[in-house]
């Protein structure tokens, strides 16, 4: 899974408990992406970084806040999680700029959530 | 295993035919096409990519085809093995608003390699 590691790999909570999941990658990539993975649906963003302490809202980021305060580390944090946040979240990383035509990007293990 | 695979379409190959997955995508400006492949439990593997100021590129039993003009993708496995069994989508890489560019991936097509 090209140096990127997610935590916890599954995880069960109750409605409106906060939530953090981790994605650690040791490949010093600037780019980081955090995916849902729902039935029915492709891969959605939720939010990216471009740098540390650089980040920016997706496709479906509402209910989600991020964090990077480091190159390796990037943070998603569900405030208040919802049932409709069941999902499978992936991490993932990549080199270049997605504007520079060569998005090229590599996928952690994933984390099974569930919300109860 | 995750339960993505729901609602999927299915292309059930013969091990040793050759399989053809087919993707549709949406931006005609879109210029970065990849083909993932994601195995029950896994996350997403990369298996090739092309841009698009080409029409064909050729990796290791895999061929990916694109066709601007209708917007269609595809993904070609030679001699297709039981170890290919997974869910295959495509994404594209595009200007989504705002100057911001970033994937977009299809739902996926299940491939199931009968013995």
């Amino acid at each position: 899974d090209a140096g990127i590691t997610q935590s916890p790999r599954h995880k069960v909570t109750e409605t409106g408990t906060p939530v953090t999941l981790r994605c650690h990658q040791t490949e010093n990539h600037r780019y980081m992406y955090w995916y849902r993975q729902d039935p029915g649906h492709g891969l959605r963003l939720i939010h990216y970084s471009y740098g540390v302490k650089d980040t920016d809202k997706g496709e479906v980021s509402d209910g989600y806040s991020v964090s990077r305060s480091k190159t390796e580390d990037f943070l998603l944090t569900l405030e208040s999680a919802t049932s409709s946040q069941t999902s499978v979240y992936f991490c993932a990383i990549s080199e270049s700029s997605p504007a520079g035509g060569n998005n090229e990007q590599f996928f952690g293990p994933g984390t099974r959530l569930t919300v109860l | 295993g995750e339960s993505v695979g729901l609602h999927l379409p299915t292309l059930s190959v013969q091990e040793g035919d050759n399989s053809i997955i087919n993707c549709a995508y949406s931006n005609s400006a879109s210029d970065y096409f990849i083909w993932y492949k994601q195995e029950s439990g896994k996350g997403p593997q990369f298996i090739i990519d092309i841009r698009s100021n080409m029409d064909k590129r050729q990796g290791q039993r895999v061929t990916v085809l694109l066709n601007k003009t209708v917007k269609h993708l595809s993904l070609q496995i030679a001699a297709t093995q039981p170890g290919d069994s997974a869910v295959y989508f495509c994404a594209e890489n595009g200007n989504s608003g705002a100057g911001s560019y970033q994937l977009t991936f299809g739902k996926g097509t299940k491939l199931s390699v009968i013995p």
